[in-house]
């Protein structure tokens, strides 16, 4: 198994609605990281865990979320958004968080209406 | 800090021929230069990827190649087919970083 699953594919939320974003993967990594992408753009590091810590937060706004219940499961979970905050959401994992190659989930598109 | 700036922006090439996307980064700590292609609706997949004790590697129909001196890095895909159609990313690494640092993409487009 070399994937990294993410859960949903697309959500539509308010701009008062909570909702959580899920990623899964059994390749035995213990580094995961969310990304987000908008439209013809790179990916933009949002936050990274190692070993089921939170490492590094990229000076993201408190209205993400980021969760890591297991060393194979990665929430985000979403509260209060903008529609700016309009994108795909990347799960990325890797073996350890430096010096190894990283491996992209699908992506959930999220919409803020 | 590391900035990578990719090019060219979008690339439109016959099926059969070759396609080639440059990428140069500034930091000379940089020492890991991955490769991720993009298709519609779906996040990047890692295609190839170089370390800078290396100056080349192959695998089938693309390569990448490494001029560390000049700071430069490379792919080149030949024989291009319409399913290599994609966007395509250039990142670099510093070994000490958690931080992949991506080119701003190309877009490729291969005519059938």
């Amino acid at each position: 198994d070399t994937e990294v699953t993410q859960t949903p594919k697309h959500l539509v939320m308010g701009m008062t609605n909570k909702k959580s974003l899920k990623c899964e993967q059994h390749m035995g990594h213990r580094a995961m990281y969310w990304y987000k992408q908008k439209a013809k753009k790179p990916p933009e590091l949002m936050f990274v865990y190692s070993y089921e810590k939170l490492s590094i937060n990229e000076s993201v706004p408190s209205r993400f979320s980021p969760e890591c219940p297991n060393s194979s499961l990665l929430n985000l979970h979403l509260h209060a958004l903008q529609p700016e905050d309009s994108a795909l959401y990347l799960c990325a994992s890797a073996r350890l968080a430096v010096r190894e190659k990283l491996f992209f989930g699908s992506g959930t598109q999220l919409s803020v209406l | 800090g590391e900035n990578v700036e990719q090019h060219p922006s979008t690339l439109s090439v016959q099926e059969g021929d070759s396609a080639v996307i440059k990428c140069t980064y500034s930091d000379s700590a940089s020492n890991y230069f991955p490769w991720y292609k993009q298709e519609l609706g779906k996040g990047p997949q890692l295609i190839i990827d170089i370390r800078s004790n290396v100056g080349e590697k192959k695998d089938q129909r693309i390569a990448v190649t490494l001029n560390k001196t000049a700071k430069h890095f490379s792919l080149h895909i030949t024989e291009t087919q319409p399913e290599d159609s994609a966007v395509y990313f250039c990142a670099a690494r510093k070994d000490s970083s958690y931080k992949l640092i991506f080119g701003s993409g190309t877009r490729l487009l291969v005519r059938p």
